[in-house]
């Protein structure tokens, strides 16, 4: 069983729409959770950080996160084509540097 | 200049080469890592350091060979590459090695390796 799972895509979603991202996780341990946002031919860049059960709300994204379901999700509200993207989820399952990664989510956001 | 960088941004090495790749953090973080992304594949974390000691090592082959001399630079030397090790290098730094935070990662733009 993979550590962090996700839905490899491609989700796409028309501009203004709702995407949503889910991630789930084995390790029921797991202390912190984060979102990655890497655009084709660059490189990862941190967008959300959820640590306790619920949601946490930055600008256009949610992070959801529920623990006992060992889920974690990110919704982006009136998506925008510059959303395009691989969403990359990571776990954090000792409280230190031992990041999973999941493989990514591709989003494509069409005009 | 800010952040994380990295050099070169592409390399193009045969299988006897020996290269080394550059990593540099403005950022003033404590811990520093060495990641390698293939296609379709997660990200798979190789090496650890916090405060300039190797804390991780990630059952990575004795060909790619870590060093950290001061918490700013981090390089990663390469020698007798195999065509399979062709991937993206990404170098990336955190506040602390330790902690919830320490899942927040600054990366550099990464190295594209191509072993012909």
């Amino acid at each position: 069983q993979k550590e962090v799972e996700q839905n490899s895509g491609p989700l796409s979603v028309p501009e203004g729409a709702i995407a949503s991202l889910n991630c789930t996780y084995s390790d029921r341990g797991s202390q912190s959770f984060f979102w990655y946002r890497q655009y084709s031919g660059k490189s990862p860049e941190l967008i959300m950080s959820i640590y306790s059960n619920g949601d946490k709300e930055d600008g256009r994204f949610t992070a959801q996160l529920n623990k006992a379901s060992q889920y974690v999700s990110l919704l982006i509200r009136d998506s925008q084509p510059s959303d395009s993207a691989t969403y990359l989820c990571a776990v954090n399952m000792a409280g230190d540097y031992k990041l999973s990664f999941g493989a990514g989510t591709t989003v494509t956001v069409r005009a | 200049e800010t952040g994380v960088t990295q050099t070169p941004r592409h390399l193009v090495m045969g299988m006897t080469n020996k290269k080394s790749l550059k990593c540099e953090q403005h950022l003033g973080h404590n811990a520093m890592y060495w990641y390698k992304q293939s296609a379709k594949k997660p990200l798979e974390l190789m090496f650890v350091y916090s405060l300039e000691e190797r804390v991780e090592n990630n059952s990575v082959p004795s060909r790619f060979s870590p060093e950290c001399p001061n918490s700013s630079h981090l390089f990663l030397h390469l020698h007798t590459l195999q065509p399979e090790d062709s991937a993206l290098y990404l170098c990336a730094s955190s506040q602390d090695s330790i902690g919830s935070r320490a899942g927040e990662l600054f990366f550099g733009e990464g190295s594209r390796l191509t072993v012909l």
